[in-house]
């Protein structure tokens, strides 16, 4: 079984809508965190999570909100949806060590969105 | 946060070494160099991280210049399957601020 995993993996759904992205991971990381990648681009973070008390805006957090409802869980939501919001969305999960320095980031297998 | 330049495609046949740049100029000392790259139609997945030292792996190699202004990817024998877009990331080894920012990485294209 993958390690993160994004619910759905596919959704195409109309301007105005309120739509939920979700990731789960079993890795028991403490860390979570959402970008976005656009055709052609790399990827943008959107929020970032460094434990189910924390939430932070990443580069682009206007028209999307966030929860972290556990430690495993952390989604992502467009309250309402527009087309320029059409595009691949990835969830990834880190630790951070305890003798200092970042764990690598994992990521999920994405979730393509098209907002029509 | 610090930015990285990198080439917008490079080319190699397989077997062949591939030397994939990166320039950072403005890396700050806790910076540390990431190497993630993405197979078509895959998340990211990482390949290699140094700090100030040249690193190995199973994967690569990660040359570090001196100055620390520039590192170069290695991979020593390319394969079809290492036909991907590999992202340079200067990662900020704060407890508080951690995070990847991603710039527009290199497309690896590699030929039989």
């Amino acid at each position: 079984d993958a390690d993160v995993t994004q619910t759905p993996r596919n959704r195409i759904t109309k301007t105005g809508k309120r739509i939920m992205l979700e990731c789960s991971q079993t890795k028991g990381h403490d860390r979570m965190y959402w970008y976005r990648q656009d055709p052609g681009l790399g990827l943008r973070l959107i929020y970032y999570s460094f434990d189910v008390k924390d939430i932070n805006k990443g580069e682009i957090s206007d028209g999307y909100s966030v929860s972290r409802q556990a430690q495993a869980k952390f989604s992502l939501s467009l309250e309402s949806a527009i087309p320029n919001q059409t595009a691949l969305y990835f969830c990834a999960t880190s630790d951070y060590y305890s003798s200092g320095g970042p764990d690598t980031q994992y990521f999920g297998p994405g979730t393509r969105l098209t907002v029509l | 946060d610090a930015k990285t330049t990198q080439p917008n495609s490079m080319e190699s046949n397989e077997e062949e070494p591939v030397h994939l740049p990166c320039n950072h100029s403005t890396i700050s000392g806790t910076d540390y160099i990431h190497w993630y790259r993405q197979l078509p139609s895959q998340g990211p997945e990482y390949v290699i991280h140094g700090l100030t030292s040249n690193v190995n792996n199973r994967m690569a190699s990660l040359a570090i210049a001196e100055d620390r202004k520039s590192s170069t990817l290695i991979l020593h024998r390319a394969t079809l399957r290492d036909a991907a877009v590999y992202y340079c990331i200067l990662r900020d080894g704060s407890y508080n601020t951690d995070k990847l920012i991603f710039g527009t990485g290199t497309r690896l294209q590699v030929f039989p």
